[in-house]
């Protein structure tokens, strides 16, 4: 099976850097991915991480450590419309190689 | 907007009913894939289909089925309706060489009262 760990709320002030970390378990890792919701809308994809290391793309970046099984989305600058929630899930070979199991995810409120 | 389609919107219905949920993937996607999602919980994945054949198989109830048709749209088939049966129901599609990449469509919310 599968199981994730976010931290189910972050509180951040505007222009600030925050980060929101993800352990995991699976029995066979194909990779990370971050997705934000907005409330009442639908996921977006943010990045993917099948390495090791850090991945940036603009304000937001995605790091993965494999052998800790443990990643962490950065966001930088951070703005009033970040105010989401951000979902870690990982690709997962054990319930088929192309379903992504999702966290529950984290409610990041960004304040004045 | 991703550029996968799903209707309807909103559904309201009874116990015991049936309902049909459709999704149009984005152009050019093989692979559509339906999560539920209930009240401040996370996406639960239901079923995923490749081009037209059943690809993997999640946390799908008995009383729900899929399919997916030549056209690559696909629909959701929730029967026997109960009240823990409401949520949001997503539709996503990806693109053929990158399955990690997933868009998802609006989402249409079920009430079963």
């Amino acid at each position: 099976g599968q199981s994730l760990e976010q931290p189910s709320e972050v509180t951040a002030v505007e222009g600030a850097i925050v980060q929101i970390n993800c352990t995991y378990q699976t029995s066979g890792f194909y990779g990370l991915s971050w997705y934000q919701q907005h409330d009442g809308g639908a996921p977006t994809f943010l990045s993917y991480n099948a390495l090791d290391g850090l991945e940036e793309t603009g304000r937001f970046s995605s790091f993965l450590s494999r052998s800790d099984s443990y990643g962490y989305l950065l966001l930088q600058e951070l703005q009033m419309k970040d105010s989401a929630s951000y979902f870690c899930a990982v690709r997962d070979r054990g319930a088929g190689a192309n379903n992504l199991f999702f966290g529950t995810g984290t409610r990041l409120t960004v304040i004045p | 907007d991703s550029g996968v389609t799903q209707t309807p919107k909103h559904l309201i219905t009874a116990t015991g009913q049936r309902v049909t949920l459709r999704c149009s993937p984005r152009s050019g996607d093989l692979s559509v894939y339906w999560y539920q999602q209930s009240l401040d919980q996370g996406l639960q994945f239901l079923i995923q289909y490749y081009n037209g054949e059943e690809r993997a198989k999640g946390n799908i109830l008995e009383r729900f089925s899929a399919q997916q048709f030549p056209d690559l749209h696909s629909e959701l088939n929730l029967s026997s309706l109960e009240l823990g049966d409401s949520a949001l129901y997503f539709c996503a599609s990806s693109p053929r060489t990158t399955q990690e990449t997933q868009y998802f469509g609006p989402g249409t919310r079920l009430l079963v009262l």
